[in-house]
């Protein structure tokens, strides 16, 4: 099973703050994404990065695939409470059908 | 909303006895993926069913099993429970396999709380 660790595990900030959370693995992923959960509710896709080095951006969220295709970061520009959530990075598994989740960093957003 | 549908919301039980968890998966989708979430060990797959056959297995234990039937929804039966099995367990569908674009969406989940 290839391990994704997420850091930081909890992350409280206010209200227009910028932040950063890391996905990190010894193994080398073919793509990789991170997904937003809500809490009484399912995990959601946000994006999938395929090629190493490659940024993307979603509104104020960019997130970055490492070179090496080993991590991935994404970052959070002026914060809203409506980030609030658990955010999730996650690969397919060596078989190509289930994906391996990080246990994800928790995000609350004060006013 | 996903599309996808998952019952009941929340289930409580006692240990020693036997539920049974429904998907269903948004239209158009053949692959129903299971996965548990608990606090320690995070989001974890369990199993994958693939227009009625079983593809995938994951962490799964003897005492779970699943099936999916020929309208395409599926149903997990967890036997013996124990208190440990109390988690969130997901239900994700997709439309095909494949690697890179195999999105999964996923349910909101049944809370299962074994006391």
């Amino acid at each position: 099973t290839q391990l994704l660790e997420q850091s930081p595990q909890f992350l409280s900030i206010q209200e227009g703050e910028n932040l950063t959370v890391y996905c990190n693995s010894s193994s080398v992923f073919s793509s990789l994404q991170w997904y937003r959960q809500e809490p009484g509710e399912g995990p959601v896709l946000l994006v999938t990065v395929v090629t190493g080095g490659e940024v993307k951006k979603l509104k104020r969220l960019t997130f970055q695939f490492g070179d090496a295709r080993k991590d991935s970061s994404l970052h959070i520009t002026a914060a809203q409470p409506g980030d609030t959530g658990l955010y999730l990075c996650a690969a397919h598994s060596n078989s190509g059908y289930a994906l391996n989740f990080g246990k994800g960093t928790s995000l609350l957003v004060t006013p | 909303d996903s599309g996808v549908t998952q019952t009941p919301k929340h289930l409580i039980t006692a240990t020693g006895q036997r539920v049974t968890l429904r998907c269903s998966p948004r239209s158009g989708d053949l692959s129903v993926y299971w996965y548990q979430q608990s606090l320690d060990q995070g989001l974890q797959f369990l199993i994958q069913y693939y227009n009625g056959e079983e593809r995938a297995k994951g962490n799964i234990l003897e005492r779970f099993s699943a099936q999916q039937f020929p309208d395409l929804h599926s149903e997990l039966n967890l036997s013996s429970l124990e208190l440990g099995d109390s988690a969130l367990y997901f239900c994700a569908s997709s439309v095909a396999v494949g690697l890179l674009y195999n999105e999964q969406f996923f349910g909101p989940g049944t809370r299962l709380t074994v006391l």
